[in-house]
């Protein structure tokens, strides 16, 4: 069974560029998380889908962050126009469901550098 | 704010001895906590999930304890390898999904 993956593992863009990070969950999976490591920060939440729909987008930095996904499959982050702060690793993970026992399963993150 | 702190950055361990690891946090009331594996160039790997009403759990080589009272977890890998060698982050949760790490700690295991 694939587990999750991300596309582009890395990208490099430049200030005021747009970029588009996309994840595929495991199949079956209707919860899907974004997180994101910023350099030398903890790994933190940023929004979960519940099929298509956005449950929480609490932590959503700003409004330059736009996240779909297209029914209820894969989903993408798009970054607009990108900031030097938003460089870091984003992750996304999925799960059966959304109770505690549900193991979240994470993807290997896409590496973000904007300069 | 909410805090979470994980002992250290780094841990050095000789092969075969017992590692242990600690996340304390503050101004926080999980339901539950959690223990994950990342090696380099991958995402987080779920290893152990303790509940707040659990003292201990124990999956194979590894022992996580949970004190409510210290707000604090730790995390013990005995019989340590050298495939023991990763990032252990610590992750809490007062609700169901969304989860709050610690920086993690990055243990190797010299042979």
């Amino acid at each position: 069974e694939a587990g999750v993956t991300q596309f582009p593992s890395h990208s490099v863009i430049e200030k005021g560029q747009t970029v588009t990070l996309r994840c595929d969950p495991i199949s079956g999976h209707d919860n899907l998380y974004w997180y994101r490591r910023v350099m030398g920060k903890e790994i933190k939440f940023l929004l979960h889908f519940v099929k298509e729909s956005k449950q929480d987008e609490s932590g959503m930095p700003n409004n330059r962050f736009l996240a779909e996904r297209t029914g209820g499959t894969y989903s993408t982050l798009k970054v607009q126009p990108a900031e030097l702060e938003d460089s870091g690793v984003y992750f996304c993970a999925s799960s059966l469901g959304q109770t505690y026992y549900n193991e979240q399963f994470f993807g290997p993150g896409t590496r973000l550098t904007v300069l | 704010s909410q805090k979470i702190e994980q002992n250290s950055e780094a841990l050095n361990i000789q092969e075969g001895k017992t590692a242990t690891l600690t996340c304390n946090y503050t101004n926080y009331s999980p339901a539950y906590l959690q223990w994950y594996r990342q090696d380099p160039g991958r995402g987080p790997v779920f290893l152990l999930l303790i509940r707040e009403n659990e003292k201990e759990k124990r999956k194979e080589r590894l022992k996580v304890t949970f004190d409510t009272t210290l707000k604090q977890s730790l995390f013990h890998i005995t019989a340590s390898q050298p495939a023991d060698s990763a990032t252990y982050l610590c992750a809490l949760s007062s609700n169901d999904y969304k989860l709050s790490f610690g920086a993690g700690t990055t243990v190797t295991v010299r042979a």
